[in-house]
C-alpha cells in the first residue's frame, strides 16, 4: 500500500499564484522528500525535510513537516508555467531501507 | 553523461516472453532500486539492493526477479511477462552520506509495453 497520500490528486492556478500540496503518511519516518516529474520523464528531487525538522524552504519551495499529524506540506510560491508538472511525497521509512511513494499531485500552471 | 542510465528506453513485447531492464549507475552509491509507475498510482517499489549479496523484495516483486552484477549495475527480469506488467519502470540510487543523506536520484525509466 501506499506510504504517503498526496491532496489535491489534481490543481490548477494561474501564473503568479502560489501552489500548495499536502501529504499524509502512516507509519514513523527518517526524513520525507517532495519530486517533481515532468511528463513521462524521471523523477527530480526537490527537498529533503528530516524528522527532527519543521520547516525547509529552498528557493521558491517551502516545505513543512508536522510528525504529530502525520503530514507534510509543499508550498511553491509565484508559481510559473515551467512548474507544471507532477510532484510526489516520499517517505524514508525509520530503518532507512525504504523509500515510498505517493500518487502524487499533477500541477498545471497557466500563462 | 547521465548518472543513472536504463536500457531499454521503450520496449514493445508479447506475453510469455521474458524480458530484462538494465540499469547502471555512475553515483557510486550500494543502494538501488526498481520502481514501477502505473497511471494515478505513482511509484512502487519492486526490489532493492544494498549491495552486491544484499537483494529485498519490495511492495510488488512477484512476477519479477532482480540481479545485482556489480556495484554500478541492478538489473529487473521480468521471466514472463504479461500484459498487467505494462507499465513505465524507473531505476534509483540513493545517497547514504552528507547533506544528501537518503536522496533518490533517478534514471529516465523504461516503458514497457507487453502485448
Amino acid at each position: 500500500s501506499q506510504q504517503g497520500e498526496e491532496d489535491p490528486q489534481a490543481l490548477s492556478i494561474q501564473e503568479g499564484e502560489n501552489a500548495t500540496m499536502n501529504c499524509s503518511y502512516k507509519t514513523s519516518i527518517n526524513n520525507l522528500q517532495w519530486y517533481r516529474q515532468n511528463s513521462g520523464r524521471g523523477l527530480v528531487h526537490l527537498i529533503l525535510i528530516r524528522s527532527n525538522e519543521r520547516e525547509k524552504h529552498s528557493g521558491r519551495l517551502r516545505v513543512t513537516l508536522d510528525t504529530s499529524k502525520k503530514s507534510s506540506s509543499l508550498l511553491i510560491t509565484a508559481s510559473r508555467a515551467a512548474d507544471t508538472a507532477s510532484y510526489f511525497c516520499a517517505t524514508e521509512r525509520t530503518g532507512g531501507f525504504k523509500t515510498i511513494f505517493g500518487a502524487g499531485t499533477r500541477l498545471f500552471v497557466k500563462a | 553523461d547521465a548518472d543513472v542510465t536504463q536500457t531499454p528506453r521503450n520496449r514493445i513485447t508479447k506475453t510469455g516472453k521474458r524480458i530484462m531492464l538494465e540499469c547502471s549507475q555512475t553515483k557510486g552509491h550500494d543502494r538501488m532500486y526498481w520502481y514501477r509507475q502505473d497511471p494515478g498510482l505513482g511509484l512502487r517499489l519492486i526490489y532493492y539492493s544494498f549491495d552486491v549479496k544484499d537483494i529485498n523484495k519490495g511492495e510488488i516483486s512477484d512476477g519479477y526477479s532482480v540481479s545485482r552484477q556489480a556495484q554500478a549495475k541492478f538489473s529487473l527480469s521480468l521471466e514472463s511477462a504479461i500484459p498487467n506488467q505494462t507499465a513505465l519502470y524507473f531505476c534509483a540510487t540513493k545517497s547514504t552520506t552528507g547533506d544528501r543523506n537518503g536522496e533518490l536520484f533517478f534514471g529516465e525509466g523504461s516503458r514497457l509495453t507487453v502485448l
